[in-house]
């Protein structure tokens, strides 16, 4: 089936440093959904991407599809201690397919 | 807002028991799922239903299985709780869309633990 590979696994930042994570597939995607869940919460939908090249913002966080809709990425400017968690992106073939996620710490 | 409500938090179990976790979700989902979380592997999924007495096997259903007797609640079942099934179970839910593509609304979770 469909898989994605998502890095790094880990992270960790001074505050106010900045912050990507990546997810690649060997197969064009249809779209791709990001998610982040924080230390002992739930996964939460952020944001999902369709067009090939597609950029959409949410404040500090950058979303990018690639030109090949092939990987995508989630780039967090000037990072905060609220930003800390798992992020993940997931991909849809027949059903959700999740990145095994990027772990985020950021140190005060 | 979306309220997917996973009936325990926590739950411990010893090996060869029945044990059933109980998912509900308030908006009318046609859609819902059930996830197995452990570290470094992301999120796994077991079953999902896309109509109520309806059940799809997810990528890892070996030990399980669902049922979905009414629209708003997905059950998991493990039919005989095994050590290796110490996990956080999370349910999720999502209204139909083009491709089944839309977002998927999350529960608490249940931090499963089988001695």
């Amino acid at each position: 089936g469909q898989q994605v590979m998502q890095i790094p696994q880990y992270q960790h930042v001074q505050e106010g440093e900045d912050f990507t994570t990546y997810c690649n597939s060997s197969t064009t995607l249809s779209n791709i959904q990001w998610y982040k869940q924080r230390p002992g919460g739930h996964p939460v939908f952020l944001i999902q991407l369709v067009k090939s090249g597609e950029v959409k913002k949410q404040k500090r966080l950058t979303f990018q599809f690639g030109e090949a809709k092939k990987n995508s990425s989630l780039h967090i400017t000037a990072t905060q201690t609220t930003d800390v968690g798992t992020y993940f992106c997931a991909i849809y073939g027949n059903k959700l397919v999740f990145g095994a996620g990027t772990i985020l710490r950021v140190k005060s | 807002d979306v309220k997917v409500t996973q009936s325990s938090r926590y739950l411990v179990k010893r090996t060869g028991e029945k044990v059933f976790l109980e998912c509900v979700q308030d908006m009318d989902h046609e859609n819902m799922f059930w996830y197995r979380q452990d570290p470094g592997l992301g999120l796994r999924l077991i079953y999902f239903s896309y109509d109520v007495k309806m059940k799809e096997k997810g990528d890892i259903p070996e030990g399980y299985s669902v049922s979905r007797e009414k629209k708003e609640r997905f059950s998991l079942i493990l039919e005989s709780a095994s050590t290796n099934q110490t996990s956080m179970y999370l349910c999720a839910s999502s209204s139909p869309g083009q491709g089944n593509n839309q977002p998927q609304h999350f529960g608490d979770g249940t931090r499963l633990s089988i001695l």
